[in-house]
């Protein structure tokens, strides 16, 4: 069966460290890996684009790298802060039953302590 | 940047009673949006392709007579809830790729938190 998995429902972080989030998939073919941000009773907000050809993409304190072999991509933030608290979702995209249509991962919960 | 907005950001309303939320472009088009659930803890799970001019196509288990989806125009998707029931109390969110540029590109709307009672 199809399962997008991000390890860590939860990852607590020190302040001005590095976060590493996690996203396995199996059993699918992206075309496209994103990374989104979700606050609390809000709409995802888009991060990071990836696609299948790609190894690593980078903006500003945040890079994300894409291993189609491992199905494995690690979405890093740099000097964390706490506003960088949040909820991160990866999402895979281009398969089948349409280019644009995301299927979401499980989300990782992100808390950054001062 | 591109904006989508949702109405109402949130409704209560009554078992048995239909329930609209809108979805909108405001500043591109969107011959197709997304709709979404996500339950309280979880993770945002797909439940129809909106397709302006055209019926919209469902995913597996999604009722389409429960959920009824409208696109209209390039700028605006309705989605009614008929019939709510509790179990259908939910965050639904709703996502647009714009007619041009990236195709990867989808912008989500802030949400429409529905509770039904």
């Amino acid at each position: 069966s199809q399962k997008i998995e991000q390890n860590s429902e939860a990852l607590n972080i020190q302040e001005g460290k590095t976060a590493t989030l996690t996203c396995n998939y199996t059993n699918y073919s992206p075309a496209y890996l994103q990374w989104y941000r979700q606050d609390p009773g809000r709409g995802p907000v888009f991060l990071l684009l990836i696609r299948e050809n790609e190894k690593e993409k980078r903006k500003e304190r945040l890079k994300v790298t894409f291993d189609t072999t491992l199905k494995q991509s690690l979405f890093h933030i740099t000097a964390s802060q706490p506003a960088d608290s949040a909820t991160y979702l990866c999402a895979l995209g281009g398969e089948s039953g349409g280019y644009q249509k995301v299927t979401f991962g499980t989300g990782t919960k992100l808390q950054v302590i001062p | 940047g591109a904006v989508v907005s949702q109405h109402p950001s949130w409704v209560i309303c009554k078992s048995g009673t239909s329930v609209k939320i809108e979805c909108r472009s405001l500043d591109f088009q969107a011959t197709t949006m997304f709709w979404y659930r996500q339950f309280p803890k979880q993770s945002l799970m797909l439940m129809a392709t909106s397709n302006e001019g055209s019926k919209a196509t469902y995913e597996q288990g999604v009722e389409k007579d429960k959920f009824l989806i409208n696109h209209a125009s390039l700028t605006l998707s309705t989605l009614t809830v008929t019939s709510a029931h509790p179990e259908d109390s939910s965050f639904y969110i709703c996502s647009a790729p714009p007619t041009s540029g990236n195709l990867e590109t989808q912008y989500f709307g802030p949400g429409t938190r529905l509770l039904v009672l």
